[in-house]
């Protein structure tokens, strides 16, 4: 199956501060997905991008598919962003278990006031 | 519209108990899967179901079963639960046929003692 790496592990951030989340993937897929997990445990669609560039107010992501690799930029982070992010690579839908989603051990987020 | 919906969102059950957790999408997607998220990990695939009758195993199968006997039910059964399935357990929901994001319900808690 793909293996996902995510990196860095931990990240720690003043608010106002910018980040980079990176995930890289082992073979091609068909689809991926970038999630918050909040405090709460709560897991929520941040984006699903298969390649190409997308942007959601201060967080954007940028996959590149030929070179298996995804990254989630944070812009002028909040305290409200600390939690967990995961990506989640989707395997090609022809292939076994359906193109199933295959998360990473996630980056933990934390940011100070 | 209510998405992936499970219930119940925390459950205690002692070792040998049984129990089922319930999954409900009203968005007529025919994949339905379940996961399972232990500490600092991320999510990993458990069971998975491509349509009504059909049913398939993930990574760690071991101690569940499953069934699909209509669209939009997917529930997960613990014959005997034991201290090693104390986890957080989510359920999703996508289109089988349309490469598109994967819809995860709020989790339940699941502690075994």
């Amino acid at each position: 199956g793909i293996q996902v790496e995510q990196s860095p592990p931990d990240l720690i951030l003043q608010e106002g501060a910018n980040s980079t989340l990176r995930c890289n993937f082992s073979d091609s897929v068909n689809n991926l997905q970038w999630f918050h997990q909040n405090p709460w445990g709560q897991l929520i669609n941040l984006f699903y991008i298969p390649s190409g560039t997308k942007q959601n107010g201060r967080l954007s992501a940028t996959t590149v598919a030929t070179e298996r690799y995804s990254l989630l930029y944070i812009s002028s982070s909040q305290t409200t962003d600390s939690g967990v992010y995961f990506c989640a690579p989707q395997g090609n839908a022809g292939g076994t278990s359906y193109g199933k989603l295959t998360f990473g051990q996630g980056t933990i987020l934390t940011v100070h006031p | 519209n209510a998405g992936v919906t499970q219930t119940p969102k925390f459950q205690v059950l002692k070792t040998g108990q049984s129990m089922t957790l319930q999954c409900a999408q009203d968005m007529n997607h025919e994949y339905m899967s379940w996961y399972r998220q232990d500490p600092g990990m991320g999510l990993r695939l458990i069971h998975y179901s491509v349509g009504a009758g059909i049913t398939d195993q993930g990574e760690v199968p071991n101690g569940y079963n499953v069934s699909r006997s209509t669209t939009e039910d997917f529930p997960l059964r613990l014959l005997s639960a034991a201290p090693s399935q104390t986890s957080v357990y989510f359920c999703a929901s996508r289109p089988l046929y349309r490469v598109t994001e994967a819809f995860f319900g709020q989790g339940t808690r699941l502690t075994v003692v």
